[in-house]
């Protein structure tokens, strides 16, 4: 059973760059067929997709954030990155990392890590 | 505000059905896209329910369907029970490239 554990620090100040790390067990990255995916959710709030890579590399981001991000991967290692700079308050959140598959035109993600709790303050 | 519009509430008691609608546009759900759904208990990550519209996967109980029509889509609960007192997202591809979820909706039940 694939399991994904985010890593990272828990406190940013405003204009820092976030660094995450998702590391995958129970399957592997360079087996193809799925993309490594990260996700977001605002205290109390709704659901947001950031962004997601295939194992060849191809990245996939969020409009509204794809100037900021960049999504990485290390096969040999079965982890895979995120990097979000020029970071705010409206940044904070919880950060989940994915695993997820194309179906009918459409990603879902069938396994998800515990979440990471991301705070912006100064 | 999310493309995918959701009630934010919706509640029943213990054994009835329920359904929660989500209301795309022709950009995401009314393009083709297929819909999928999630149950999210507080606190926790969020756990696939249903997949591409109409399937479950391995695990979860058949109590739970999901249709798609038009530019919308629902998920139904019949049997319901207490531990699917929830928060519940619907998800869709969209044309702009983006991936939404909708807006969530809070199953209480009675």
């Amino acid at each position: 059973q694939v399991r994904l554990q985010e890593s990272g620090p828990g406190l940013l100040k405003p204009s820092q760059t976030l660094s995450l790390m998702c590391t995958v067990s129970g399957d592997s990255i360079s087996s193809g067929g799925y993309h490594w995916s990260w996700i977001r959710q605002r205290r109390g709030g709704g659901l947001e997709w950031i962004g997601h890579i295939s194992h060849s590399g191809n990245t996939y981001n969020s409009p509204s954030l794809k100037s900021r991000l960049t999504i990485s991967v290390d096969t040999s290692k079965n982890e895979f990155f995120l990097s979000l700079t020029s970071m705010t308050a409206a940044d904070t959140a919880m950060y989940f990392c994915a695993r997820g598959r194309l179906w009918g035109g459409s990603y879902y993600w069938d396994s998800w890590g515990q979440g990471t709790l991301v705070t912006v303050s100064s | 505000q999310s493309v995918l519009t959701q009630p934010p509430s919706v509640s029943g008691a213990p054994g009835q059905r329920v359904t929660i609608s989500c209301t795309g546009t022709s950009s995401n759900i009314g393009a083709g896209y297929d819909v999928h759904w999630y149950q999210q208990v507080p606190g926790t990550a969020p756990k696939l329910l249903i997949y591409g519209n109409n399937n479950r996967p391995s695990g979860v109980p058949d109590r739970f369907s999901g249709s798609r029509s038009g530019t919308s889509a629902s998920l139904a609960i019949t049997g319901l029970q207490a531990e699917d007192e929830a928060d519940y997202y619907c998800q869709a591809n969209d044309i702009s490239l983006n991936a939404p979820f909708g807006g969530g909706t809070k199953l209480t039940v009675l």
